[in-house]
């Protein structure tokens, strides 16, 4: 199984609005709601910031929303705050033979 | 709250096998949930590696199916990872995580510990 497809970066500046894509197929992505994002700052563990494509954990600040159309999820950071910088995971699960987990491809957001 | 603590060697011979243990507090791991393993190369991204549950049932990554066994230990609240026959391309730092395997989300993670594969 590929990984998922995600921009290398994106970048935008305080106060404004971004978006990360990760795209998949039917066979992951727009087959299930089962897509996850995750925010890693440098040296740092990933963090959980959505689930089932738009929920968010309790304690992660409502700028971050997530979606899905077809077969690719989104991640929409709103406000963009320099403490937002860091790298973004998309996963979703797949179809297979066996019950299967994949990660995208990682996206660098860069605060201005 | 749930904390989860890796352990093991840093260092390990090409062809012998990666050895690492996950300590969870804070949650009994015969209460549920599935309990995750998954790695990060150097400057790359992430690759699930397998999830066990508190039975031992397993899944494991197709692609290192082969070579991985993951165990559980409930007496002790830690899970294990083996990965036999390992090579440069299994250097990584090696991440646990709860592992809601149904909607497939990892929360929380431990911090993850790095395992270089050289002789």
């Amino acid at each position: 199984q590929s990984a998922l497809t995600q921009p290398a970066s994106v970048s935008g500046s305080p106060g404004q609005s971004i978006t990360i894509s990760c795209t998949g197929t039917s066979s992951d992505v727009g087959g299930y709601n089962y897509v996850s994002w995750y925010q890693q700052h440098p040296g740092k563990a990933p963090k959980l910031m959505i689930y089932e494509v738009s929920n968010r954990p309790s304690g992660v600040s409502n700028r971050f929303s997530g979606s899905k159309s077809g077969n690719t999820a989104s991640l929409t950071i709103s406000g963009l705050q320099a403490e937002d910088e860091a790298d973004y995971y998309c996963s979703s699960y797949t179809s297979s033979s066996t019950l299967e987990y994949v990660f995208g491809t990682g996206t660098k957001v860069t605060v201005l | 709250q749930v904390q989860l603590q890796e352990s093991g060697p840093g260092l390990v011979k090409p062809s012998e096998t990666l050895s690492l243990t996950c300590a969870v507090s804070g949650y009994s791991i015969s209460s549920g949930y599935y309990w995750g393993w998954i790695r990060q190369p150097p400057g790359k991204g992430l690759e699930w590696i397998g999830s066990i549950y508190h039975s031992g049932s397993t899944y494991y990554n197709p692609s290192l199916k082969s070579r991985v066994t993951i165990s559980v230990d409930t007496s002790k609240n830690q899970f294990s990872l083996k990965l036999s026959s390992v090579t440069a391309a299994d250097t990584a730092v090696y991440y646990c995580a709860r592992h809601v395997l149904g909607s497939n989300w990892f929360d929380p993670w431990g911090q993850g510990t790095l395992v270089t594969v050289s002789s």
